[in-house]
């Protein structure tokens, strides 16, 4: 069975940085792209980051180009997203989803429960 | 602003059928047969309903389809029953720099 777990998300200070994890399972990680889509607050779904699955290229929302880095460890089957200079409009739900297709965002059919990422003083 | 445009809410009784539209333009729902619907019911994640246009996943029921004219893609849902209550969000890719954009969410109310 596919599973994506996320965790690490929390309460953080505007400025900060945040670290989350999402560990995969059920299916052969490095053979899929991975992406994080996040939704704040009573807010609609937003496609945040994704990376491909052998690694080595990676994508970004103009929204956090330059201050989030994605990244995954197959022997973990784990991905990751470090957020720095964070600010009150990242707050959000963070959910991790599998990428379907070859096409990066084109699809995604497995998704974590999410994890919240609380920016405020 | 999201970049793909749905109406905010729809709504219908038990076993009528209703459309949530979902409008972008020839740089993502024009441009490929890239378009996916999910389902959202309060508080959980996501559901797929339907990929690349009109494809439904494995065990989603026949009664939602999707398809596709010019820059607007849309969702229909026949044979409307309670459960189907919950907010429907279209995503389309965009291209190999801006990759995926999600409409805004469409809040479908069974009356």
């Amino acid at each position: 069975e596919v599973q994506v777990l996320e965790s690490g998300g929390g309460l953080v200070q505007p400025g900060g940085s945040l670290r989350l994890s999402c560990a995969a399972s059920g299916f052969t990680f490095s053979s899929y792209a991975m992406s994080w889509v996040r939704q704040a607050p009573g807010k609609g779904l937003e496609w945040v980051s994704a990376m491909s699955g052998g690694g080595d290229s990676t994508y970004y929302a103009d929204s956090v180009k330059g201050r989030f880095t994605i990244s995954r460890d197959t022997s973990k089957n784990t991905l990751y997203l470090q957020m720095n200079s964070l600010r009150a409009e990242d707050t959000a739900v963070y959910y991790c989803a599998r990428d379907a297709t070859m096409i990066v965002a084109a699809y995604f059919d497995y998704w974590g429960q999410g994890t919240l990422v609380t920016v405020s003083s | 602003q999201s970049a793909l445009t749905q109406p905010r809410s729809v709504s219908g009784s038990p076993g009528q059928s209703v459309t949530i539209s979902c409008t972008g333009t020839s740089s993502d729902v024009g441009g490929f047969n890239y378009v996916s619907w999910y389902q959202q019911r309060p508080g959980k994640a996501p559901k797929p309903m339907i990929f690349d246009v009109s494809k439904r996943p494995s065990g989603v029921p026949d009664r939602f389809s999707g398809s596709k004219s010019g820059n607007t893609a849309s969702l229909t849902i026949s044979g409307l029953q309670a459960e189907d209550e919950a907010d429907y969000y279209c995503c389309s890719y965009a291209g190999s720099y801006t990759l995926g954009v999600f409409g805004g969410g469409t809040k479908l109310t069974v009356l």
